[in-house]
């Protein structure tokens, strides 16, 4: 199995500008998980989707911060405009479906760098 | 999210020896209490886990007991080898949410 895929696996962009982050979740998973790993805050549930719908949502910073998912196998974090406190991992997860014990496999995240 | 409390942050510890991770956590509705891993450069992966009607689970090297009462729980890695060198996280589920402890950095001395 190719696991999560995410890209790009490296981003540095200029405060201002437009981000955009992408995963492919696992084929067969219907959840799908957006994170966000700092040293300050750890890791930190951005939004949650469940067959493509966004479920919960509480965890995205400001309006600044956007998720699509379109299809079972594509989604999209956008950050507009970015700022340099979003420096951070930003790793996407998925499971199976939504047991109480269901896995979250995560893939190798991106790291960005706002400047 | 929930809190979840993990000690201690850091952890070095002699190849061979035995490496005890402990995690307190507050919501009484948790109900699965997974471990991960995380390397250098990669994303978390999951090395164990345990559900709230069990109190102990073993894999090879790695144990996680758990005290429901007491809402903590624990990783216990025996015969530590260098590639057990890594980030370890604790993190407690309600429903779909995870929450995560702090993180434990080990090091494994040879």
């Amino acid at each position: 199995d190719a696991g999560v895929i995410q890209s790009p696996r490296h981003e540095v962009t200029e405060m201002g500008q437009e981000v955009t982050l992408r995963c492919k979740p696992i084929s067969g998973h219907n959840s799908l998980f957006w994170y966000r790993q700092t040293m300050m805050r750890g890791l930190e549930l951005l939004i949650y989707f469940n067959n493509n719908v966004p479920i919960d949502d509480s965890g995205m910073p400001e309006d600044r911060f956007s998720a699509k998912m379109p299809n079972a196998s594509f989604s999209t974090l956008k950050i507009q405009p970015s700022e340099p406190r979003d420096s951070a991992v930003y790793f996407c997860a998925s499971s199976p479906g939504t047991g109480a014990s269901e896995t979250q496999y995560f893939g190798p995240g991106t790291r960005l760098l706002v400047l | 999210g929930e809190n979840v409390e993990q000690h201690p942050s850091t952890l070095s510890v002699q190849e061979g020896d035995s490496a005890v991770i402990k995690c307190t956590y507050s919501d009484s509705a948790s109900n699965y209490f997974p471990w991960y891993k995380q390397e250098l450069g990669k994303g978390p992966q999951l090395i164990i886990d345990i559900r709230s009607n069990v109190g102990e689970k073993k894999d090879q090297r790695i144990a996680v007991t758990l005290n429901k009462t007491a809402k903590h729980f624990s990783l216990h890695i025996t015969e530590t080898q260098p590639e057990d060198s890594a980030v370890y996280f604790c993190a407690i589920r309600n429903d779909y949410k995870l929450s995560f402890g702090a993180g434990t950095t080990v090091t494994v001395r040879a």
